[in-house]
């Protein structure tokens, strides 16, 4: 069964330093995997996806993530924080042909200045 | 337009009460999803209508019925729910319902059944 793990519930960095936020998936086939921003009181919106194309993805507002198969690794970066990018982020696998989106439980990303 | 536009944005209802939350795009998309998420939690699937026909279903209980009147719009009528239905309802919607594509999300309708 294809899924994903996120590492650390909460990660806190401050204003300017680099934001690192890791996934792992689990999955017997080559996955199609993603990152998606959760804003308060909002819906989901794509940062970036990964589809077997490029292993490094980049993505909107600065971040990026790169595609790790020895690793089973799709972590997600962006070099400087914002204060603006304090969210929810999760990382989703895609599950069979019809889009079926698996999400990992989520990081809330926290930056003070 | 690259809206998902959900209505209402929040609900109370009672657990005899009956209530629709309505969902729609204009970005031609033909398939439509809807997830449901608890506080605190990722967002679950319930389903997935591809070409306006029923592709998934989660196995979620048959008090909750959707329904897709056409390409552009996706209702969920409730009836008879329970506390623990209480959460965020998100609309999303894709251009085929292919694997690898991006899920448009609309705002969500905050529910809370009383």
């Amino acid at each position: 069964a294809q899924s994903v793990t996120q590492l650390g519930s909460h990660v806190s960095v401050s204003e300017g330093a680099l934001v690192l936020l890791r996934c792992n998936y689990s999955s017997s086939v080559p996955p199609y995997l993603f990152w998606y921003v959760q804003y308060p009181n909002q819906g989901l919106q794509l940062l970036l996806k990964y589809t077997s194309a490029a292993t490094l993805v980049k993505g909107i507002n600065g971040f990026e993530a790169e595609f790790k198969k020895s690793e089973t690794s799709f972590h997600l970066t962006k070099p400087s924080a914002h204060m603006s990018d304090a969210a929810e982020y999760f990382c989703a696998v895609s599950v069979g042909g019809y889009n079926k989106l698996i999400f990992g439980a989520g990081t809330r990303l926290a930056v003070h200045p | 337009d690259t809206e998902v536009t959900q209505t209402p944005k929040h609900l109370v209802m009672g657990m005899t009460n009956k209530k629709s939350l309505k969902c729609e795009q204009h970005m031609g998309h033909r398939a439509m999803y809807w997830y449901k998420q608890k506080a605190k939690k990722p967002p679950e699937l319930m389903f997935v209508y591809s070409y306006e026909k029923l592709s998934i279903n989660e196995s979620v209980p048959s008090r909750f019925s959707p329904e897709c009147p056409n390409s552009s719009l996706l209702n969920l009528h409730l009836h008879a729910l329970q506390p623990e239905d209480s959460a965020l309802y998100l609309c999303a919607s894709s251009q085929e319902g292919q694997g690898n594509e991006k899920l448009f999300f609309g705002s969500g309708t905050q529910l809370s059944v009383l």
